[in-house]
């Protein structure tokens, strides 16, 4: 099946600098890939849409400076927490869509395990 | 705007019994899909159904079946035979079909946790 690789799975970072964040398709080419974020026992909330070979489109409410989002290839994209601050602690999830699918308009997103950040 | 609400925030049921999650949608698309993703502790979203709008006839998956009532916006999980490895957050998601500048990702709801008891 179709596989999202995620890396890191957590990382601690301390105030004021930066993380970055991988989501890789390894198994098929995805150009849109989405990054959501949740805080514990909340729901998935959606940052922004990563389109490859173009800029990300950002939700109302997300900083795009502060969270820097790069889809170079079909296969990855990186989110880039800049000075990044405790408030950023969260849980950091990517999902990618299969351009290859038939009917790719009804395929699912395959999630990856998502990143822990934790700033201190 | 879609919006997903799932009222239920905990859930709990005895192993080998049945349970329902509850799930409603507001659109005013008339096509849609709509998902329940479960998240163990691990985090990891898993995939348990999915259904499209222009189909009339309810998802099953083994031991998950959907009843979706498309004239209400409800969209809800039955689980037979609990088990304690479903155990889990249950997200219920709305998405767009990705044409007409949509692309479609997915709206959740704040999700239902379920617990179950041997």
């Amino acid at each position: 099946g179709a596989v999202v690789s995620q890396h890191p799975s957590w990382v601690i970072c301390k105030s004021g600098t930066s993380v970055k964040i991988e989501c890789r398709s390894l198994d098929f080419q995805a150009t849109t890939m989405f990054w959501y974020r949740q805080f514990p026992k909340q729901s998935l909330m959606l940052m922004a849409t990563s389109n490859e070979g173009s800029k990300a489109t950002y939700e109302q409410g997300v900083e795009k400076d502060k969270f820097l989002i790069n889809h170079a290839s079909l296969t990855l994209s990186t989110l880039t927490v800049t000075s990044a601050h405790p408030e950023d602690s969260s849980f950091y999830i990517c999902s990618a869509r299969d351009r290859g699918t038939v009917g790719s308009y009804n395929s699912p997103l395959h999630f990856g395990n998502g990143t822990r950040l934790t700033v201190t | 705007a879609q919006t997903v609400t799932q009222s239920q925030p905990e859930m709990s049921v005895q192993e080998a019994e049945t349970v329902t999650l509850s799930c409603t949608y507001d659109t005013s698309e008339s096509d849609y899909y709509l998902f329940w993703y479960k998240q163990p502790p691990s985090r990891q979203m898993i995939l348990v159904i999915r259904q499209e709008a222009y189909k009339q006839q309810n998802a099953t998956e083994n031991r998950f079946s959907v009843n979706f009532q498309k004239a209400a916006k409800s969209f809800s999980l039955k689980i037979s035979d609990s088990q304690l490895g479903d155990a889990a957050m249950y997200f219920c998601a709305y998405r767009s079909p990705n044409y007409g500048g949509s692309q479609g990702n997915l709206i959740f709801g704040k999700g239902t946790k379920l617990s179950v008891k041997p």
